[in-house]
């Protein structure tokens, strides 16, 4: 499987507004509707934020949104909040019940 | 409600082998698949494998095939891993997790520390 390419960090102010990229293939990405973004802290375990692309899980607050184009997913969060830092991971279905995750992204809010 | 138990932290020697379990609870045993993931020291996250508890088809990452086994055991409800060959790039903390319909794993085990040590 190829590898998905995030950038290593990313970093936003209280209140902005922060977009972490998730770039693979056409043959993963782009294929299908089916990415993820999950949430991790510290010594725990991943927090699913977004499915399906777009969608969120109930309790996920809506400043959490998901998009993609081409073989680009992305994660948007606005209105950045101290909690929101953490290491972000994409994760694509890759066809044939075979499942990958992105490098990780991690935030911090200054 | 859901929920995944893991078994406990295990330290082995490079060669050996490992199992790690994953007990569900709080929902219909068969009607989900469950995946495998885990996360070295400091690192992302790697997806290894996928079981399907009904009828115990499996699916593993290129990288894993010949090593990777999952099981379940459906009287019990719980699957489990087998690693073989242990070296010390498989030290890590491995986590079951259940997906949603479609895509997303909404419930994760605690994790199982694997140390891999000689």
């Amino acid at each position: 499987q190829s590898a998905l390419t995030q950038p290593r960090s990313v970093s936003g102010s209280p209140g902005q507004s922060v977009t972490i990229s998730c770039t693979g293939t056409s043959s993963d990405v782009g294929a299908y509707d089916f990415v993820s973004w999950y949430q991790q802290h510290p010594g725990k375990a991943p927090k699913l934020m977004i499915y399906d692309v777009n969608k969120r899980p109930s309790g996920v607050p809506d400043r959490f949104s998901g998009s993609k184009s081409g073989n680009t997913a992305s994660l948007t969060i606005s209105g950045l909040q101290a909690e929101d830092e953490a290491d972000y991971y994409c994760s694509p279905y890759a066809g044939r019940y075979i499942w990958m995750f992105g490098g990780g992204t991690r935030l911090t809010v200054l | 409600q859901v929920q995944l138990v893991q078994s406990g932290a295990e330290v082995k020697k490079p060669g050996a082998s490992v199992r790690v379990s994953c007990k569900a609870s709080g929902y219909t045993f068969r009607d989900y698949y469950m995946h495998w993931v885990r996360q070295a020291p400091g690192q992302g996250l790697e997806w290894m494998g996928v079981i399907n508890p009904s009828g115990g088809g499996t699916w593993y990452a290129q990288k894993f095939q010949g090593r990777l086994t999952l099981t379940r055991d459906t009287s019990t409800s719980t699957v489990h891993l087998d690693l073989s060959n242990l070296r010390s790039e498989d030290t890590a903390v491995y986590y079951c997790a259940r997906p949603r319909d479609t895509s997303g794993f909404d419930f994760w085990g605690q994790g199982s520390l694997v140390t891999v040590s000689s």
